[in-house]
């Protein structure tokens, strides 16, 4: 099946720095996602992207749909506490009937004291 | 407002029992999507729901996962004879719009809940 690969697996950084990771797949996507994940919580959708090329902000979140279609980065920029967490890039494929979402593995992002 | 709630947050079985997970999407969502998630894993999907029916069970792993959805709102994930490597948290989400739109159709994502088989 289709497959996400997202890099890097796990983030190691201090309060304030600038954080990017991002997501490579064989296969083209119609729309990429990007989600949050907390302990014990379902994932949250930070940022959808729906055209090659698109670059979209959140707050201190920006996301790009690469213009091949089939990558994507996430940026944080001047981490805060509350930045730690599971990050997930997602895509749905195209003609995709359902808008079931494929997930990337996650990246673990950790903000040392 | 409230949002997909799941329940048992937690559920400790013996390996060959039967469990029932419950999720309640947000009300008036008519997309409901059940997904699995292994430890240091990302969701993976196991079936849609539009209204009443599954409309794509293709995720489903093997015939001991049923799901139904009678009324088009409470959906239940059923396992029979639970197995030790179906220990995962299994997330529901639901969304409002017909899927395949051209914006897309935002999942909003349950608790989840934590299967273990013991």
């Amino acid at each position: 099946g289709q497959q996400l690969n997202q890099s890097p697996q796990s983030m190691f950084i201090q309060e304030g720095e600038d954080v990017s990771m991002n997501c490579t797949s064989s296969s083209i996507f119609n729309t990429w996602l990007w989600y949050k994940q907390d302990p014990g919580e379902g994932p949250v959708l930070l940022i959808a992207l729906y055209k090659a090329g698109e670059l979209t902000s959140n707050g201190r979140l920006t996301a790009q749909f690469g213009i091949t279609r089939k990558d994507s980065f996430l940026n944080i920029s001047a981490s805060i506490p509350s930045d730690v967490g599971i990050y997930f890039c997602a895509g749905q494929l195209p003609g995709n009937r359902d808008d079931k979402i494929i997930f990337g593995k996650g990246t673990r992002l950790h903000i040392l004291p | 407002g409230a949002g997909v709630s799941q329940t048992p947050s937690n559920k400790v079985t013996e390996k060959g029992k039967y469990v029932e997970l419950r999720c309640d999407p947000i009300s008036g969502h008519t997309a409901l999507y059940w997904y699995r998630q292994s430890l240091g894993q990302g969701p993976e999907f196991l079936i849609y729901f539009q209204g009443t029916g599954a409309a794509d069970d293709s995720g489903l792993p093997n015939d001991r996962f049923f799901a139904v959805r009678p009324e088009g709102s409470v959906s239940t994930l059923k396992i029979q004879r639970t197995e030790r490597g179906d220990s995962a948290v299994y997330l529901c989400a639901s969304s409002s719009l017909a899927p395949g739109g051209l914006a897309g159709a935002q999942q909003f994502f349950g608790p989840g809940t934590r299967l273990t088989v013991l």
